[in-house]
């Protein structure tokens, strides 16, 4: 398997601009997360999907930021517009998690792609 | 629900030294637990879990035991190198994972 792909892996572009980040999750693979990480916050979860459905979206910052999940092998994280503190590193992750009979949830390590840095000048 | 506290860094040793990075865990139940690295300019991946209490995982010469009595899940090696610079993360098995800034380690030769 190829793992989580991103794309682009570097963007630089002006405040105010749309920017759009690309995900493809590893196949098979039921939930999809979006993360970013600066120095000064760490990595912080925005939102993840379970099954193309948003779960938990109370990390995205504001409006400007929004993801959808079109189909299980894709998502995108879109910023409009942009800001410069928006710069960062912007993380996809997928993983396989199941509900069993009694209500149970098993959940399974994240897989992460490599990221895209995001400059916004 | 389960949460982890994880050791603040940075930490910085000499190769060869012994290294241990504190975890300790609050849960229901007793799920299982992860450590993750991220080395320079990559993204996160998984360095090595354990499924119960008393598990030891394992990988990389990297050890952490799940201790049910002290709540904890620290992470040792015997003999660092240089190239175990990297940032470590503690992570219960949760979607919503508070990963945060990890525990910066630095190995000096």
């Amino acid at each position: 398997d190829a793992g989580v792909i991103q794309s682009p892996r570097h963007e630089v572009t002006e405040m105010g601009q749309e920017v759009t980040l690309r995900c493809k999750p590893i196949s098979g693979h039921n939930s999809l997360f979006w993360y970013r990480q600066t120095m000064m916050r760490g990595l912080e979860l925005l939102i993840y999907f379970n099954n193309n459905v948003p779960i938990d979206d109370s990390g995205m910052p504001e409006d400007r930021f929004s993801a959808k999940m079109p189909n299980a092998s894709f998502s995108t994280l879109k910023i409009q517009p942009s800001e410069p503190r928006d710069s960062a590193v912007y993380f996809c992750a997928s993983s396989w998690g199941r509900a069993g009979l009694a209500g149970e949830k098993t959940y399974n390590e994240q897989f992460f792609g490599p990221g895209t840095r995001l400059t916004v000048l | 629900g389960n949460s982890v506290t994880q050791m603040e860094g940075p930490v910085t040793l000499s190769e060869e030294a012994f290294l241990t990075i504190n975890c300790t865990y609050t849960a229901t139940g007793y799920p299982s637990l992860f450590w993750y690295v991220q080395y320079p300019g990559e993204g996160l991946q998984l360095l090595l879990k354990a499924t119960k209490a008393d598990d030891k995982g394992s990988n990389k010469g990297f050890e952490a035991t799940y201790r049910k009595e002290t709540t904890s899940f620290h992470l040792e090696k015997g003999s660092v190198q240089v190239s175990d610079s990297a940032v470590y993360f503690c992570a219960p098995p949760r979607p919503k994972i508070i990963f945060g800034k990890g525990t910066r380690l630095h190995i000096l030769p």
